[in-house]
């Protein structure tokens, strides 16, 4: 069966910190999708990432960084010099053909991140 | 472009009715999934729909239910309410190839007393 693990529940760091999120999944599918979703308060869903299996190139979009690395199954998420409106709930998902389809999002159990002035 | 909305924001209902929440997925978006969200067993995948035909159900019982319209809006329907049932209600709509992102909507917060 599909799993994925955050972890760590809950960070709390000062602005302008580092901050990384680790997930790690477990699937036995070759071909799956990896996913970060933020929540902020308001409680809807926000895409941030998707990366595929066969694509193990990090990626940096401003101040977030995307490490995946399929030797550790592990897809972690790091944001540079934090800033209070990156407080939100962070989710790892995983999405694979023989779990169901591309709409199956297994989700991790969250992280809440909360930035501090 | 008007992103998924989902009505009502907020329910409260008595153990043992029955509710119906709506979603109305982005324009153009023919693919709509439910997941559940609540403290103890986080998010989890209820169904999906695609041009009016249940494409996939997850491990919820058969009070759980939902349909999709030909205008791609979709409903969810919970009957016999149980205390547990309380959670946040998460519409999500998708256009595209497979495994494309899921866009999600604001949710509806279910409190069942």
């Amino acid at each position: 069966a599909q799993k994925v693990t955050q972890a760590q529940t809950e960070i709390s760091v000062v602005e302008k910190e580092d901050v990384t999120l680790d997930c790690v999944y477990e699937t036995r599918d070759t071909t799956y999708y990896l996913f970060w979703y933020k929540q902020p308060p308001s409680g809807e869903l926000v895409f941030l990432i998707r990366r595929n299996s066969f694509d193990e190139q990090n990626e940096i979009s401003g101040r977030y960084s995307w490490n995946f690395q399929k030797s550790t199954s592990s897809f972690n998420f790091t944001i540079t010099a934090s800033q209070v409106v990156d407080s939100a709930v962070y989710f790892c998902a995983l999405s694979g053909g023989s779990q169901g389809g591309s709409e199956k999002l297994v989700f991790g159990k969250g992280m809440k991140l909360t930035v501090n002035p | 472009k008007a992103g998924v909305t989902q009505t009502p924001r907020y329910l409260i209902k008595t153990r043992g009715q029955q509710v119906t929440l709506s979603c109305s997925p982005i324009s153009g978006h023919r693919s709509v999934s439910w997941y559940q969200q609540t403290p103890g067993q986080g998010l989890q995948f209820l169904f999906e729909y695609f041009s009016e035909t249940q494409r996939n159900k997850g491990n919820f019982p058969g009070r759980f239910s939902g349909r999709q319209f030909s205008n791609s809006r979709s409903e969810m329907n919970v009957s016999t309410l149980e205390l547990g049932d309380s959670a946040l209600y998460l519409c999500a709509s998708r256009g595209g190839q497979d495994y494309s992102p899921l866009h999600f909507g604001n949710g509806t917060r279910l409190t069942v007393t």
